[in-house]
């Protein structure tokens, strides 16, 4: 299965903190991108990153993808209670026209 | 910034009906999407379409499902006859090109199956 898997599945932090989520996928892939959804609403993309890319920063974020590991993490910096939201990554494969979302990691930012 | 928009947000239909959800992705978009999230389950996709054919489609994606571009703004889902287990969220989602572009979704229409 393509599908990623994202750890942890939950995490609490302090505003402030940073937060690192991690995933990782089974197969080759054009590229990978994280999505960040509100509860109830409809996902929102936040970073690209392609397959041959090793970093990518946008804002608080950093992005670094290790196409050797099949995995990726997600470093959100300084955050803010306004971050508290479900994380995902989602991988383009090569050869296909879709996306594979994992399973997500929900973020809490506690004031 | 343009947004692609999905109608109804919630839809509740009798198990048995048609239903026919409605997206009107990014004007300039080529690459059109749906997807469906259970609730508390991952995104999954069903389809994609790319000059008014499906360029590809999931297991899900059965012979109850249909997709339409009926018009050169719209882009529909239709579900033949419904089932408790069709309940989920559905998303619609648009690109500009093929590969490494981001896709862009809409807010998703809730479907609640009675």
């Amino acid at each position: 299965s393509q599908q990623g898997e994202e750890d942890p599945q939950a995490l609490s932090i302090q505003e402030g903190e940073n937060a690192t989520m991690n995933c990782s996928y089974k197969t080759s892939i054009n590229n990978l991108q994280w999505y960040r959804q509100n509860s109830g609403r409809g996902l929102v993309h936040l970073i690209l990153i392609r397959s041959n890319e090793r970093e990518k920063h946008s804002g608080r974020l950093r992005v670094t993808l290790d196409t050797s590991k099949k995995s990726s993490s997600l470093l959100i910096t300084a955050s803010r209670a306004a971050d508290t939201a479900s994380y995902f990554c989602a991988t383009f494969k090569t050869g296909a026209n879709n996306l594979f979302f994992g399973t997500g990691t929900r973020l809490t930012v506690i004031p | 910034e343009p947004e692609v928009t999905q109608t109804p947000s919630h839809q509740v239909t009798q198990m048995g009906q048609e239903v026919i959800l409605r997206c009107v992705p990014i004007s300039n978009h080529l690459y059109f999407y749906w997807y469906r999230q259970i609730l508390g389950q991952k995104v999954e996709f069903l389809v994609s379409f790319y000059n008014n054919e499906i360029s590809e489609k999931s297991e899900i994606f059965d012979d109850q499902f249909s997709v339409e571009r009926p018009d050169g703004s719209n882009f529909t889902l239709k579900i033949r006859s419904t089932k408790l287990e069709d309940s989920a969220m559905y998303f619609c989602a648009s690109t500009q090109a093929y590969s490494n572009q981001p896709q862009h979704f809409g807010d998703g229409t809730r479907l609640s199956i009675l």
